[in-house]
């Protein structure tokens, strides 16, 4: 079945340095494909979503492109600000009985250092 | 736009009672929701899915008469734990979809606590 790959956290970071997490994932289809950001005790929000190969999502300083060449959906961001941290989940929607559900990814902790 | 809400944000009860957590789409209609449960440090785990007016359809493992879901209007659904255990506190969110879209959005999240 689908799957997403998320690297292993926590990556710790310096305020203002480059981030990359990287995102893989498996599907049979053409699936769209999302960053959620859930930052301490509180719910998740939706950072960026891509639906298409090439497709490059963005918001808040973040991006990331669909690549389906490598099956990749890798977060970056060029300059990270303490505010950043947070546990950032990939993950992707598959078409299961009728409805779009969310393959997630393990989730990523981020921690930036001032 | 797209804000779900959830009520309470958290909430602490005895053993043996049931405790209801409410999700709410405020402007927008959702003809999906879904219920999550997320433990320490964990990625979320999908407990049911539930389209307006019918019935919710449960993830394997999870038992549909301990945690009851209602899904009674486009913008409300509901997530009844009944007599609770310790082994039931956890982080319970929802999130609400929209027509035919893959986008899900997600409430604050409400977390229960037996003693």
């Amino acid at each position: 079945g689908d799957s997403v790959t998320q690297m292993e956290g926590p990556v710790t970071l310096s305020e203002e340095a480059f981030l990359t997490i990287n995102c893989t994932y498996t599907a049979t289809g053409y699936p769209s494909l999302f960053w959620y950001v859930q930052y301490p005790g509180e719910g998740l929000q939706l950072l960026l979503k891509a639906t298409k190969a090439d497709d490059k999502g963005s918001n808040k300083g973040f991006e990331a492109t669909y690549r389906k060449e490598t099956t990749s959906f890798h977060l970056e961001k060029g300059s990270v600000q303490v505010s950043d941290s947070a546990v950032y989940f990939c993950a992707l929607s598959d078409l299961m009985d009728s409805n779009y559900q969310l393959i997630w990814g393990a989730g990523t902790k981020l921690i930036i250092k001032p | 736009g797209a804000v779900v809400s959830q009520h309470p944000s958290w909430v602490i009860c005895k053993s043996g009672t049931s405790v209801k957590i409410e999700c709410r789409s405020l402007d927008f209609q959702a003809t999906t929701m879904f219920w999550y449960r997320q433990f320490p440090k964990q990625s979320l785990m999908l407990m049911a899915t539930s389209n307006e007016g019918s019935k919710a359809t449960y993830e394997q493992g999870v038992e549909k008469d301990k945690f009851l879901i209602n899904h009674a209007s486009l913008t409300l659904s509901t997530l009844t734990v009944t007599s609770a255990h310790p082994e039931d506190s956890s982080f319970y969110i929802c999130s609400a979809q929209t027509g035919r879209t893959d986008t899900q959005y997600f409430g604050p999240g409400t977390r229960l606590t037996v003693l």
